[in-house]
């Protein structure tokens, strides 16, 4: 069965702090992405990567990083923690279109 | 570019009854044009896909979509609604040369025993 995995269901970080939420799939998809989910506003881009250490920035990338080393591994880094960021956070990866998303990151900074 | 549109918010009904949910989408080309479901604090799961061919599309849990080219439109669609159909659906268009879907605001279907 496909497997998109992220690393944390719940986590609560302190303002200023550098949050690390990781991502691994275990389909040998090339395409992986970076979803920040809000009430109201749906699902919003924030980076996405198409190989190894290739990335392009989506539609909210401001406050964030992200680092593909490897292909099935897919790591977002909010650099300086911020409450604006709190939110819930998906990763993906595709093939042909189709996304498998990992189960979610609920992030509250405090 | 490329967009989409899921117009209600919320949509309500009765179990036993039909079911639609609404979805249009704006691109350039031909769509790749997707339906998800969320249920509560999960990620997404794929219900089904339109890439080519018959413009009835079936998908899981007894789910359909019919593609129309002229109205621009994708509407999830299931004959008989359940009470655990309830959950958030998202539309999701993409264009081959995009590489990366554009996601509707989803909307919320509540189904009422």
């Amino acid at each position: 069965d496909v497997k998109v995995t992220q690393s944390s269901r719940y986590l609560v970080k302190r303002t200023g702090e550098k949050v690390f939420l990781e991502c691994v799939q275990d389909m040998d998809h090339e395409n992986m992405f970076w979803y920040r989910q809000d009430p109201g506003l749906g699902l919003r881009l924030i980076y996405f990567s198409y190989d190894v250490k290739m990335k392009e920035k989506g539609d909210i990338p401001e406050g964030y990083s992200v680092s593909r080393e490897k292909k099935e591994r897919f790591s977002l880094i909010l650099e300086s923690a911020s409450t604006n960021q709190t939110s819930m956070y998906l990763c993906a990866s595709s093939f042909t279109g189709q996304a498998f998303f990992g189960q979610g990151t609920r992030l509250t900074v405090v | 570019a490329q967009s989409v549109a899921q117009p209600e918010d919320q949509v309500n009904v009765a179990e036993g009854n039909p079911l639609t949910v609404k979805c249009t989408y704006s691109v350039s080309g031909n769509p790749y044009l997707f339906w998800y479901v969320q249920y509560p604090n999960r990620g997404l799961q794929f219900l089904l896909k339109y890439i080519t061919g018959d413009n009835l599309v079936k998908g899981s849990y007894g789910f359909e979509a019919e593609f129309n080219k002229s109205q621009t439109s994708f509407h999830l669609k299931k004959p008989s609604a359940l009470v655990s159909d309830s959950a958030l659906y998202f539309c999701a268009v993409m264009t081959p040369n995009a590489g990366k879907s554009t996601f509707g605001d989803g909307t919320t279907l509540t189904v009422k025993p």
